[in-house]
């Protein structure tokens, strides 16, 4: 089983639609979590980073942490074809090894006009 | 402020040689990290280098080495190529203390023939 599992989807959404990206983890000592966005043929960008359980939001985005069932989201809310992308969840590796980041399989997202 | 930089962007050789990758971190980023990223196995992590030693490593033959220079440039290598080594390398660099942010670079599309 591996430490991180997201689904590789596809998903695709009509524009203005609410997407929900989830993410489960098995490692009880993760203690931040990150979500990632990669647009094609290039290298992914730090989109939202959170610690505690609970919600953080920024603009359309909000990221839910819930560590009681080891389970993690992205919202996107009035999505654009602009959030077209892969959406990745990332956690730093145990013990000292945070630039470790473990990646889960990625959710290819298209947002149709 | 200049972003990440890998050289080259693609590269094509045959099995058995050898190749070498470039990272150049955004200027006053000490640490280096590298990825494999497949469409089989995603994203996976093979070392990070800090101050010119490594300080983490993934689970990766040692075939893969990698190396960092005073200005904090960084290299991989990989020996005696395989045609699973057909991936986008990516690098991320970051000032290399828990919770700092990784950015990353365009990645390098290396294709093993």
């Amino acid at each position: 089983q591996k430490e991180v599992e997201q689904d590789p989807g596809p998903l695709s959404v009509p524009e203005g639609a609410i997407v929900s990206l989830n993410c489960t983890y098995s490692n009880s000592a993760f203690q931040y979590f990150m979500w990632y966005r990669q647009y094609s043929r290039k290298g992914p960008e730090l989109l939202m980073y959170t610690y505690s359980s609970g919600n953080k939001e920024d603009g359309r985005f909000t990221a839910q942490v819930d560590k009681s069932s080891k389970y993690i989201s992205l919202f996107i809310r009035d999505s654009q074809p602009s959030d077209s992308a892969t959406y990745l969840c990332a956690m730093p590796g145990r013990s000292g090894g945070y630039n470790k980041l473990i990646f889960g399989a990625g959710t290819r997202l298209a947002v149709h006009p | 402020k200049a972003g990440v930089t890998q050289t080259p962007r693609y590269l094509i050789k045959t099995r058995g040689q050898q190749v070498t990758l470039s990272c150049s971190p955004i200027s006053g980023h000490r640490s280096v990290s590298w990825y494999q990223q497949t469409p089989g196995q995603g994203l996976q992590f093979l070392f990070e280098y800090f101050s010119e030693t490594q300080r983490n490593k993934g689970n990766f033959p040692g075939r893969f080495s990698g190396r960092q220079f005073s200005n904090s440039r960084s290299e991989m290598n990989v020996s005696t190529l395989e045609l699973g080594d057909s991936a986008l390398y990516l690098c991320a660099s970051s000032l290399g203390q828990e919770k700092d942010t990784q950015y990353f670079g365009p990645g390098t599309r290396l294709t093993v023939l």
